[in-house]
């Protein structure tokens, strides 16, 4: 079982740029979280994808956008890009569904704006 | 809204020493607390967790108690190894006493933990 996968590991874009990050979940897993991670902080919630939905959202603005295809992997789109964009960006699966389940983590993608 | 406050850090210790890290919490209802640990160049990895009140949460020699009087979760070990050395988060997550984590996952800054030979 390959575990949570991220892609790219890192990227460097410039200020106003789009950039699309992409999740595939673990095997079995069918609802996927992304956060975003600033330098020195906690992880901070950006929103939830479960049934090709966006069930919860955090306090991000619009220009951060998502989308989850039909074998559960995920994309993380942002828009307009700004410097303080720059973080690592966390994808998380788990199984909705399931009771006590827990949410596992990719590597995640060190997203750098210039 | 759920907030998670962990101690300042860095902490520095020896090999072998006590470890405490400091946790509290704000959040309405009943929230499930999370310890996660995420080692150099890797993701995050649940280290345990607690899904009610006086529930003690323990893995690898690491324990924590949800004190839901002080509103606190802190993370303890007897004798803390080179290997321990990471950034250790607490986190809540607003589901009722699940104790799934699939929901929104709220956290605190981050300790990060040096632990000398």
């Amino acid at each position: 079982d390959a575990g949570v996968t991220q892609s790219p590991t890192h990227l460097i874009k410039t200020r106003g740029q789009q950039v699309t990050l992409r999740c595939s979940p673990k095997s079995g897993h069918d609802t996927v979280s992304w956060y975003q991670q600033a330098l020195g902080q906690g992880p901070q919630f950006i929103f939830q994808y479960y049934e090709e939905e966006e069930r919860q959202r955090g306090n991000f603005p619009d220009r951060f956008s998502g989308h989850q295809f039909p074998n559960y992997s995920s994309e993380l789109n942002v828009n307009a890009l700004l410097l303080g964009d720059s973080a690592l960006y966390l994808c998380a699966s788990s199984w909705r569904t399931g009771l006590n389940t827990e949410a596992f983590f990719g590597q995640g993608t060190r997203l750098t704006v210039v | 809204g759920n907030s998670v406050t962990q101690m300042e850090g860095p902490v520095t210790l020896s090999e072998e020493a006590f470890l405490t890290i400091n946790c509290t919490y704000t959040a309405t209802g009943y929230p499930s607390l999370f310890w996660y640990v995420q080692y150099p160049g890797e993701g995050l990895q649940l280290l345990l967790k607690a899904t009610k009140a006086d529930d003690k949460g323990s893995n690898k020699g690491f324990e924590a108690t949800y004190r839901k009087e002080t509103t606190s979760f802190h993370l303890e070990k007897g004798s803390v190894q080179v290997s321990d050395s990471a950034v250790y988060f607490c986190a809540l997550s607003d589901e009722s006493g699940g104790g799934t984590s699939y929901g929104k996952l709220t956290f605190g800054q981050g300790t990060i933990l040096t632990v000398h030979p």
